[in-house]
């Protein structure tokens, strides 16, 4: 069963950049492509991109101007860059996996990126 | 851009059977998947492809999908499914979640 854990700053002033890592452990890199998910506090789940291990990704289209996402697969590693931040950037974000099926199987616990001055 | 459409919040009573709709345009031609979250915690897959049931999924949670509108159910429900669920679909490359149910067990 595949593990996931994000690391990375959790506090980002207005208008810097925001990176996030997700590490991967118990099962091969090759059987998933992968997501990022985010949750603002009180609200709903909000899809950011998804990464194949080749490196062609997909973005949402609200996002697609801010967004870079990238894999490591040496490293068992998937990053999330998101720039030109503001406050509502703030949120919870989750590193996902995805199955072939199209659906989000395993979510890691989530971290705080917190957008403030 | 696609929208899904979930009811803010449905309530059951213990033993009952709880249902909570999601519509999207032509739904029903797309995969539809449920998550449920608890306070705190991740999401949780309960119904992928429309019905079907990850390892783990108790056998009371059911999905069906057609024309707009696809349905979790949940039979014989229990406290602990006292929980926000969120219905997903695929539409263009781009993953789309339905605003969220609140299901209260009462």
């Amino acid at each position: 069963q595949v593990q996931l854990q994000e690391s990375g700053p959790g506090l980002v002033k207005p208008s810097e950049t925001l990176s996030l890592t997700c590490t991967v452990s118990g099962d091969s890199m090759g059987n998933y492509y992968w997501s990022w998910i985010r949750q603002p506090a009180g609200k709903g789940l909000e899809w950011i991109g998804r990464i194949y291990n080749t490196g062609s990704t997909n973005y949402n289209p609200s996002l697609k101007s801010r967004v870079t996402m990238s894999v490591d697969t040496s490293k068992n590693q998937i990053s999330l860059i998101l720039s030109s931040v503001t406050a509502a950037d703030t949120a919870v974000y989750y590193c996902v996996s995805l199955s072939s099926t199209g659906s989000f199987d395993y979510w890691g616990q989530g971290i705080l990126g917190t957008v403030s001055s | 851009s696609y929208e899904l459409t979930q009811p803010p919040s449905v309530s059951v009573s213990p033993g009952q059977t709880a249902s909570i709709t999601c519509s999207g345009d032509n739904l029903g031609g797309k995969y539809a998947c449920w998550y449920q979250q608890k306070p705190g915690q991740s999401p949780v897959l309960v119904i992928y492809q429309d019905t079907k049931r990850p390892s783990g999924i108790p056998e009371r949670f059911s999905g069906s999908n057609s024309g707009n509108t696809a349905t979790l159910t949940i039979s014989g429900t229990q406290a602990m499914d006292d929980a926000d669920y969120y219905c997903q679909a695929w539409d263009s490359s781009t993953a789309v979640f339905g605003g969220g149910t609140k299901l209260t067990v009462l």
